[in-house]
């Protein structure tokens, strides 16, 4: 059984901190990685998108991929009170695969 | 910003009756996507299409769900005979030109079958 897993917290962290976001994934076979952010009762919205190794920045945002150790992070820098939001990780084989979701982090930025 | 559309937004149902949801994809998307998402539960795949015919499908895909692209534009999940436990979000995704594997999503349906 392919699995993704995450912390559900809640993460609750402080406006203008950093928010360290993690996933595992059980499958050797996944290829790309995703992090989505979900407002509650909305559909996931694309955050970042990851499939080397190393580390992919875009604006407040930086995911890190380790194959190796099956591991995903998502790194918020100065969290602001709108980031608050469930944040969903997903792993695929690649292509037009399905994306197998983890359960999600629920992340609170306070002021 | 082309976006993926669906509809009805909520859908209520008695137990039994059958449902079809409705999706546009993003014109000029190639592979359609069904998840759902029970509340407070994770987001879980249901089944892939390409092509005018199912790619994949999960073990919640039985035979009281079926697929359709009836035109050019619309991507259907049909329930024939809905369950109390079919009440959950609706989520459709698709995927565009080749060599991209971001999935886009819908807004969803949320189904409730009383």
């Amino acid at each position: 059984q392919k699995e993704v897993e995450q912390n559900s917290g809640p993460l609750s962290v402080p406006e203008g901190a950093i928010a360290s976001l993690n996933c595992t994934y059980s499958d050797r076979g996944s290829q790309s990685f995703f992090w989505y952010r979900q407002y509650s009762g909305k559909s996931p919205e694309l955050i970042m998108s990851i499939y080397s190794n190393g580390d992919k920045e875009d604006g407040r945002f930086t995911a890190q991929l380790n194959k190796a150790s099956q591991y995903v992070s998502l790194l918020i820098r100065d969290s602001q009170p709108s980031d608050s939001a469930t944040y969903l990780c997903a792993g695929s084989g690649g292509g037009y695969n399905k994306l197998i979701f983890g359960a999600g982090t629920r992340l609170a930025v306070h002021p | 910003e082309p976006e993926v559309t669906q509809t009805p937004s909520h859908q209520v149902t008695q137990m039994g009756q059958e449902v079809i949801l409705r999706c546009v994809p993003i014109s000029n998307h190639l592979y359609f996507y069904w998840y759902r998402q029970i509340l407070g539960q994770k987001v879980e795949f249901l089944v892939s299409f390409y092509n005018n015919e199912i790619s994949e499908k999960s073990e919640i895909f039985d035979d009281q769900f079926s697929v359709e692209r009836p035109d050019g534009s619309n991507f259907t999940l049909k329930i024939r005979s809905t369950k109390l436990e079919d009440s959950a979000m609706y989520f459709c995704a698709s995927i565009g030109r080749e060599g991209t594997d971001t999935q886009y999503f819908g807004p969803g349906t949320r189904l409730t079958v009383l």
